[in-house]
């Protein structure tokens, strides 16, 4: 049963690099999103997914790409990373309200 | 600007004590008021919910009390215990799934 997996679990980059967070969920939720959570801010939605082949930008967006070409595949891109993107990412998938996350990516930017 | 204010930041509390955690609402629209609880290393986890049809919602220790006309609800813990200490988290979504969370509250239950 293992609900939402994200990897890698921890990660450094160097400004500038770009990476992509990977996250898959294996209970057919059609509803997918990714957060990120700093101290103080709470969890602020970066991108969502109400399906295969539609994304949506949340609260931040800026600095990051989603693509969703299966129901279980919800990757993040971090296209140019920089300091202020040091940060934890949940990734997320949904049913009825209820929110699942995955277990966190902890992203040191450098 | 956020949407859902939670208080206080911390919280200390014996054990068998009462954790009490606050929050507040500005959007009308939002119907749906979770609190997630979050493990040091963990992803958050559904541990209650609301809707603002009652006014009260109890399951085990844990009460969430609901006050519309004010637009604040709140999570008590009752007999507090050490394996309750974590980062609790209050939410409010409307029908669009758009889920918006309060900064957070640690929660330590001293032995």
């Amino acid at each position: 049963n293992a609900g939402v997996t994200q990897t890698p679990k921890f990660q450094v980059l160097k400004t500038g690099q770009s990476m992509t967070l990977q996250c898959a969920q294996d209970m057919n939720h059609e509803y997918m999103s990714w957060y990120r959570q700093d101290p103080g801010m709470g969890l602020r939605l970066i991108h969502y997914s109400v399906g295969a082949g539609i994304t949506d930008q949340g609260e931040v967006p800026n600095g990051y790409n989603v693509s969703r070409s299966t129901t279980e595949d919800f990757p993040l891109r971090l296209l140019s990373a920089a300091p202020s993107q040091t940060s934890v990412y949940f990734c997320a998938s949904s049913y009825k309200n209820t929110i699942y996350f995955g277990e966190g990516s902890w992203l040191t930017v450098v | 600007q956020q949407q859902v204010k939670q208080s206080p930041q911390s919280l200390i509390v014996q054990k068998g004590g009462i954790s009490i955690i606050n929050c507040a609402y500005e959007n009308t629209a939002f119907d749906y008021f979770p609190w997630y609880q979050q493990f040091p290393g963990k992803g958050p986890a559904l541990l209650i919910a609301i809707r603002p049809d009652v006014s009260e919602k109890k399951e085990g220790r844990f009460t969430i009390s609901f006050n519309k006309s004010a637009k604040q609800f709140s999570l008590h813990i009752m007999d507090s215990q050490p394996g309750d200490s974590a980062t609790y988290f209050c939410a409010a979504s409307g029908n669009n799934n758009d889920m918006r969370f309060g900064a957070g509250t640690r929660l330590t239950v001293k032995p």
